[in-house]
């Protein structure tokens, strides 16, 4: 079964900082993977996505995430953080045609 | 190109009630998938409606039936609402090809009390 795992359910990091969101996923086949952020009382904002090729994909906002096969992970990293990167993060796996399965999501805070 | 609109913003009912929520995709979209994301938790896949009929189907009752209409856009209903149906329902469309993304609504709040 499909199946998606977030380790964290929250992280707290200071502005400036590093950030690492940890995604690893059950997947039949090769997934095509993809990071959401969400903010309070919003919908989903697509942050970036991994279908094929390099595994180092690079999305909006500065956000990057690395596909890696043989560990069957997905982890979004931000080399420094900024205030309004504080929301809920979801990785979610699907395939062409196929309905998503979300994660359940990382919240992130970050101090000032 | 206005994206994914939903309607209403916020729905606020009471048990036994029955709920219509409404979705228009992004142009150019053919596919509508219905998402439930209780508070708390990511989003779960409800069904996808394809050329008028429902295609794929999550692991929801059958009180969940949906609808989609000649011009793409789709409805969500719910008969019999439950204090446990309260949830932000988000609206996925998404085009046929290899490469296709969904992209999702802002969603409607549903409260039931």
């Amino acid at each position: 079964a499909q199946s998606v795992t977030q380790p964290d359910i929250h992280i707290t990091v200071s502005e400036g900082a590093s950030l690492e969101l940890r995604c690893n996923y059950s997947y039949g086949a090769t997934p095509y993977l993809f990071w959401y952020v969400q903010s309070p009382g919003q919908g989903l904002q697509l942050l970036l996505k991994y279908f094929s090729g390099d595994t180092l994909v690079q999305g909006i906002k500065g956000f990057e995430a690395e596909f890696k096969r043989s560990q069957s992970s997905f982890n979004l990293r931000k080399p420094s953080v900024h205030w309004s990167d504080a929301a809920e993060y979801f990785c979610a796996v699907g395939a062409p045609g196929q309905n998503f399965v979300f994660g359940p999501g990382t919240r992130l805070s970050v101090l000032p | 190109d206005a994206g994914v609109t939903q309607s209403p913003t916020h729905l606020i009912k009471t048990r036994g009630q029955q709920v219509t929520l409404r979705c228009s995709p992004k142009s150019g979209h053919d596919t509508v998938s219905w998402y439930q994301q209780a508070l708390g938790q990511g989003p779960q896949f409800i069904f996808q409606y394809y050329e008028e009929e429902e295609r794929q189907r999550g692991n929801f009752p059958d009180r969940f039936s949906g609808h989609q209409f000649p011009n793409y856009s789709s409805e969500l209903n719910v008969n019999a609402l439950l204090l446990g149906d309260s949830a932000l329902y988000l609206c996925a469309s998404s085009g046929q090809g290899p490469n296709n993304e969904q992209f999702f609504g802002p969603g409607t709040r549903l409260t039931v009390l």
